[in-house]
């Protein structure tokens, strides 16, 4: 019963550096979220996926790209990391906007701090 | 546009005392409103949601929420706080009621004391 999985759980860049955060969920979910939460700000959308094949930005996607590799994972890209990326990243996955009565699952959560 | 607005940054209340986090939201649209709570190092789970059926809507763990359309608020009660309690809750509203473009608050912090 895993539902939502993100790795890693930690990672610390240097500034500059590259990664990938993964995700994968298990519940045949259409729709796939990034988010970043940093302190007193909640969680912002970096980027989306509203169905397979389609990708589009959120609230902050500046320093991040993503790809939707099937329908059950959608991994978030950091190709230069800087400083201001430092903070707790989530995935989510839900049905389709237009189902009512749905609710987004949310991963574990990876801890990023770049130096 | 949408947005939330938690009134509290952080509350502090003793062990089987009532527990009140306040939230209050704007939203051009009749909207899906949820509650998360995240405990320490772990992800987001949810409490309960608002999805225009009833307006007292009863959670997980004791949890309630009544949505207020005329003061747009959504506040979170449970009658008598545990030990368990102790975690950050968000009040999250979304234009559709799915993960599409959630608006969270900025949370709000609640300890329990003994």
């Amino acid at each position: 019963n895993a539902g939502v999985t993100q790795t890693p759980k930690f990672q610390v860049l240097k500034t500059g550096q590259s990664m990938t955060l993964q995700c994968a969920q298990d519940m045949n979910h259409n729709s796939m979220y990034w988010y970043r939460q940093d302190p007193g700000m909640g969680l912002r959308l970096i980027y989306y996926s509203a169905s397979e094949g389609t990708t589009d930005k959120g609230e902050v996607p500046n320093g991040y790209n993503v790809s939707r590799l099937n329908k059950r994972e959608f991994s978030l890209r950091l190709e230069s990391a800087a400083p201001s990326q430092t903070s707790v990243y989530f995935c989510a996955s839900s049905e389709p906007p237009w189902r009512p009565n749905t609710e987004a699952f949310f991963g574990q959560g990876t801890r990023l701090t770049v130096v | 546009a949408q947005s939330v607005t938690q009134l509290d940054s952080h509350v502090s209340v003793s062990e089987g005392t009532p527990v009140l986090l306040r939230c209050n939201y704007s939203s051009s649209y009749s909207p899906s409103l949820f509650w998360y709570v995240q405990h320490p190092n772990k992800g987001l789970q949810l409490l309960l949601k608002y999805t225009s059926a009833a307006t007292l809507v009863k959670g997980i763990n004791g949890f309630e929420a009544e949505f207020k359309k005329s003061e747009t608020s959504f506040h979170l009660t449970k009658p008598s706080a545990h030990m368990s309690d102790a975690a950050e809750y968000f009040c999250v509203v979304s234009p559709s009621g799915a993960g599409y473009k959630l608006s969270f608050g900025a949370g709000t912090t609640v300890t329990v004391r003994a």
